[in-house]
């Protein structure tokens, strides 16, 4: 068990540039979400997946952010044109279906849009 | 906008002495978790609470629920510098618990 793996780990981009983040979570979890973490900040819920359907997402998850789970194993994360305000720490968990099951998170992709 | 007050924001204490931190909400949660963050890094798992007035032991960290499920508190005894780090609070509505609620975070710097 490797745990959530997250690439890049850091992203520098610039603003008005498209970026893609990759998530692959622990083998045998099936649901799969991703999270937003700003400076001082505790994480904020963006969406979730359970295998490869995309079963909710937050408001915070404007048009220019998109997420796919294609073969409900891996997941990545699209920013387009981004901004300065996209800077933050994305993060992906991953957790089995079912009542009382914990997510684990991955370590991250820092992005800096400058 | 956090629905999960931590207190205090940034505590800062000696090695050997003990510590608190305050997860407060207007709202039940079905779970409260507690986690720790290096900079940099994820947020790890410490511990899950589920029953109103549970209180969980992990060596010399105290994890309790408040009886009406919408509280929570992490006492710290003998503190080690190791245990410096972002501890975060999250609570989760549903039964599924990797759809958390997350509170700002409390700071923990704890000096040799």
């Amino acid at each position: 068990d490797t745990g959530v793996s997250q690439n890049p780990r850091h992203k520098i981009t610039k603003r008005g540039q498209n970026v893609t983040f990759r998530c692959d979570p622990i083998s045998e979890h099936n649901r799969l979400y991703w999270y937003r973490q700003t400076l001082g900040q505790g994480p904020e819920f963006l969406t979730y997946f359970q295998n490869e359907a995309q079963l909710e997402k937050s408001r915070l998850l404007s048009d220019r952010f998109s997420a796919e789970r294609p073969k409900g194993s891996f997941s990545t994360l699209e920013i387009q044109r981004t901004e300065q305000g996209d800077s933050a720490m994305y993060l992906c968990a991953s957790s089995r279906t079912g009542i009382g099951t914990e997510a684990f998170f991955g370590q991250g992709t820092r992005l800096t849009v400058v | 906008t956090q629905l999960l007050e931590q207190s205090p924001q940034f505590l800062s204490i000696q090695e050997g002495e003990n510590l608190t931190v305050y997860c407060n909400s207007s709202s039940v949660f079905s779970s409260l978790q507690w986690y720790r963050q290096e900079p940099g890094e994820g947020p790890v798992l410490l511990v899950t609470v589920v029953t109103g007035g549970e209180v969980k032991k992990l060596k010399r960290l105290t994890f309790q629920f408040g009886d009406a499920r919408k509280d929570s508190s992490l006492h710290i005894t003998a503190a080690q510098p190791g245990d410096t780090g972002l501890y975060l609070c999250a609570g989760a509505k549903t039964d599924s618990w990797g759809k958390l609620q997350f509170g700002a975070g409390t700071q923990v710097v704890v000096t040799p």
